[in-house]
């Protein structure tokens, strides 16, 4: 079956302009989760959606980052005014479910490499 | 603070050697312990996990042994092969929490086999 894709596969930017990211997790999953991967900072949890909750932002770097979640499928990272230091990989990763009691195996998409100039 | 360390960032090995790839946590909390496996140009893909109440399972080639007390993991590859060279990501969370099961990874080793 299908993974989890993500658009653009590669984006590149000038500083001070607004980025959208996408995800598309596995079908039926309903945890979707965030992740940054950049040199020096190796991968860091950004934030995390569980169907129709409220989501955990806990991750979010600065209030330049947002997300959300639409139908509780596809999910859109936004972040506005780049910075240099946003450069990095964005991961993007779903479950079946991210549930007490339960470890469901997360699957990454193939990311987005985000170059800020 | 980094609460998963990683070690060694880099790691060459001949083909057939049993690379080894440790890790160390700090948050007793953790109780999954999974070790992704990271292509070029790709996303990571889990490798094989455990819990703490073994201390060592084996999947294949591919043998994770987790010490509590010290709380240290670490991943043993035998039979290393040039299509094992990849980056390996050590992680934790915990599994029994309401909020999710995030990921904090470790900072990674980036393996070569050679033929």
């Amino acid at each position: 079956g299908a993974g989890v894709s993500q658009s653009p596969s590669n984006k590149v930017t000038e500083k001070g302009k607004d980025v959208e990211l996408r995800c598309d997790p596995i079908s039926g999953h309903t945890a979707l989760y965030w992740y940054r991967q950049s040199l020096g900072q190796g991968l860091e949890f950004l934030i995390y959606f569980q169907g129709n909750s409220a989501p955990d932002k806990s991750g979010l770097p600065s209030d330049r980052f947002s997300a959300e979640r639409t139908g509780g499928s596809v999910s859109t990272l936004t972040i506005q005014r780049t910075q240099q230091e946003d450069s990095a990989v964005y991961l993007c990763a779903s479950s079946a479910s991210g549930t007490s009691g339960f470890v469901e195996t997360q699957y990454f998409g193939p990311g987005t490499r985000l170059l800020v100039l | 603070q980094q609460q998963v360390k990683q070690s060694p960032q880099s790691l060459i090995v001949q083909k057939g050697g049993i690379p080894i790839i440790n890790c160390a946590y700090e948050n007793t909390a953790f109780d999954y312990f999974p070790w992704y496996q990271q292509f070029p140009g790709k996303g990571p893909a889990l490798l094989i996990a455990i819990r703490p109440d073994v201390s060592e399972k084996k999947e294949g080639r591919f043998t994770i042994s987790f010490n509590k007390s010290a709380k240290q993991f670490s991943l043993h590859i035998m039979d290393s092969q040039p299509g094992d060279s990849a980056t390996y990501f050590c992680a934790a969370s915990r599994a029994n929490n309401n909020a999710g099961n995030m990921l904090t990874f470790g900072g990674g080793t980036r393996l070569m086999v050679k033929p």
